[in-house]
C-alpha cells in the first residue's frame, strides 16, 4: 500500500501570503493519479485538484498543483480568509484499485 | 446540480451491523462516467476510503475492511448503500458518500478522484 506523508502538519500564515503544502508518496504514484481536497471545519471535503495539476470545476486559480512520481505540491497564492482549513492529498493505485489519503495539513491563521 | 445525501442511524451497538444509504439527485447513478462510494473520518482524524461501486454492481473495497463491508446499488431508486458488520468503537466516525470521477489514460478509464461529496452522517458505536 502506498503511504502518503504530508508536510508540514500545521502551517501558520497570514491572509495575502502564499502557502506551499507538500505530499510525498512511499512509492511512485502511477499516471499522476493524485488529488487534493480542502476540508473546512464541520464540512465535507471539497475537490481542489485532480491529476496532480488540473483544477476542479469552480476552483479559483490561486490554487495550483504540481509534481510527479513521489513528490507533489499544492500551492495557494494570496491566501483568502476562507482558505484556512485542512488539506488532504489522495492517491489511487489501480492494482488492485485502492485509494489512500495523507494525514492532512492544517493551514491556520497566524 | 448533483447532490448526495447520506441517511441512517446515528447510534449503533457494538457487534451490530451498520446500514447507511446514499441518495443521489441531479445525476444518473447508471452513468458510465462514475463510481459511487464511501469514505469515513473518525473524530479528529483523517479520511479513510471504505469502498466503491459501479452501476453494474462491480465493487472495490479497502482490503483491511473487505471482510466486514458490503456496498450495493439500487439504480431504480438512485441509491447506493453501505453495510458494515461486527462494529466496534473504532468504527465511530463521520461517514461520507461520494461520486468518483474518471480520467482516460492509455485507452482505459480510471476512476480515481472524489468530485462530489455528501454532507456526511455521524455514526457512534456505543452500548
Amino acid at each position: 500500500e502506498i503511504v502518503l506523508t504530508q508536510s508540514p502538519g500545521t502551517l501558520s500564515l497570514s491572509p495575502g501570503e502564499g502557502a506551499t503544502l507538500s505530499c510525498r508518496a512511499s512509492q511512485s504514484v502511477s499516471s499522476n493519479f493524485l488529488a487534493w481536497y480542502q476540508q473546512r471545519p464541520g464540512q465535507a471535503p471539497r475537490l481542489l485538484i485532480y491529476g496532480a495539476s488540473s483544477r476542479a470545476t469552480g476552483i479559483p486559480d490561486r490554487f495550483s498543483g504540481s509534481g510527479s512520481g513521489t513528490d507533489f505540491t499544492l500551492t495557494i497564492s494570496r491566501l483568502e480568509p476562507e482558505d484556512f482549513a485542512v488539506y488532504y492529498c489522495q492517491q489511487y493505485d489501480s492494482s488492485p484499485p485502492t485509494y489512500t489519503f495523507g494525514q492532512g495539513t492544517k493551514l491556520e491563521i497566524k | 446540480q448533483v447532490e448526495l445525501q447520506e441517511s441512517g442511524p446515528g447510534l449503533v451497538k457494538p457487534s451490530e451491523t451498520l446500514s447507511l444509504t446514499c441518495t443521489v439527485s441531479g445525476d444518473s447513478i447508471s452513468s458510465s462516467d462514475y463510481y459511487w462510494g464511501w469514505i469515513r473520518q473518525p473524530p479528529g482524524k483523517g479520511l479513510e476510503w471504505i469502498g466503491n461501486i459501479y452501476f453494474t454492481g462491480h465493487t472495490n473495497y479497502k482490503p483491511s475492511l473487505e471482510s466486514r463491508v458490503t456496498i450495493s446499488v439500487d439504480t431504480s431508486r438512485t441509491q447506493f448503500s453501505l453495510r458494515m458488520f461486527s462494529l466496534t468503537a473504532a468504527d465511530t466516525a463521520v461517514y461520507y458518500c461520494a461520486r468518483f470521477g474518471r480520467e482516460a489514460v492509455g485507452g482505459y478509464y480510471f476512476y480515481y478522484y472524489m468530485d462530489v461529496w455528501g454532507k456526511g452522517t455521524t455514526v457512534t458505536v456505543s452500548s
